[in-house]
């Protein structure tokens, strides 16, 4: 398993603004992933964030609006611009530290007002 | 869209009954994993299962899988006030060299003492 922290737990953000969260992981990790989980639903992909090279982003999701860092094997940053109250979710992230098993942050709480 | 979805969406029963959850899903899939998630927090991996096994054991969560039917059910038994969280199904979803979970809607169980 891995042990992955998130910064911040959670933020109440003013529209127009952007949030950067960070995530951290105790070890070395070659694929990270961005989840969104709005109020009430299930957590959607927003993108895969691999060392090295650009992130890549699922349907529906674009880089102006989310744009990733990946700076090295143990973290990475997601940043949630121009906020508008839709974009109040928490946002989580994960790695792949076993094949095929993803370990989750504790997410992101993010309030728009 | 959604791969998997989970039935019932809320199951509320008292401890020491058993609980059992289901997840269908619509395409292929190389596993399936199940998660917790407590009150909005992060995900809690608890079982991945692959799809050439047909059942698994971990503590006092069983898990099966029935590739025919594209479905799988997460069964906890004797359960305690403490199992009181959201359940998900998750199917991967490989596309090239990445892999990303793709969510089902969730079961929210409530375990009553």
């Amino acid at each position: 398993s891995a042990v992955i922290s998130q910064k911040p737990s959670r933020d109440i953000c003013q529209r127009g603004t952007s949030l950067t969260i960070q995530c951290q992981v105790d070890s070395q990790v070659t694929m990270m992933f961005w989840y969104r989980q709005q109020p009430g639903q299930s957590l959607t992909l927003i993108a895969t964030a691999n060392q090295g090279s650009e992130a890549t982003y699922e349907s529906g999701f674009v880089i102006d609006k989310f744009p990733i860092s990946r700076p090295n094997l143990t973290f990475s940053t997601l940043t949630v611009s121009n906020l508008s109250p839709e974009d109040s979710s928490i946002y989580l992230c994960s790695v792949e530290v076993q094949t095929d098993t993803q370990y989750f942050g504790p997410g992101t709480r993010l309030t728009v007002l | 869209s959604q791969q998997g979805e989970e039935d019932p969406q809320a199951l509320s029963i008292q401890e020491g009954e058993n609980a059992t959850m289901n997840c269908s899903y619509k395409t292929s899939i190389n596993n399936l994993q199940w998660y917790r998630q407590n009150s909005g927090r992060g995900l809690v991996h608890l079982i991945l299962i692959r799809s050439n096994e047909r059942e698994k054991h971990s503590g006092r969560l069983r898990v099966t899988l029935d590739t025919s039917k594209k479905s799988s059910s997460l069964l906890i038994t004797a359960s305690r006030a403490a199992d009181t969280a959201s359940y998900f199904c998750a199917t991967d979803a490989r596309t090239g060299s990445q892999g990303n979970l793709i969510f089902g809607k969730g079961t929210k169980l409530s375990v009553k003492p």
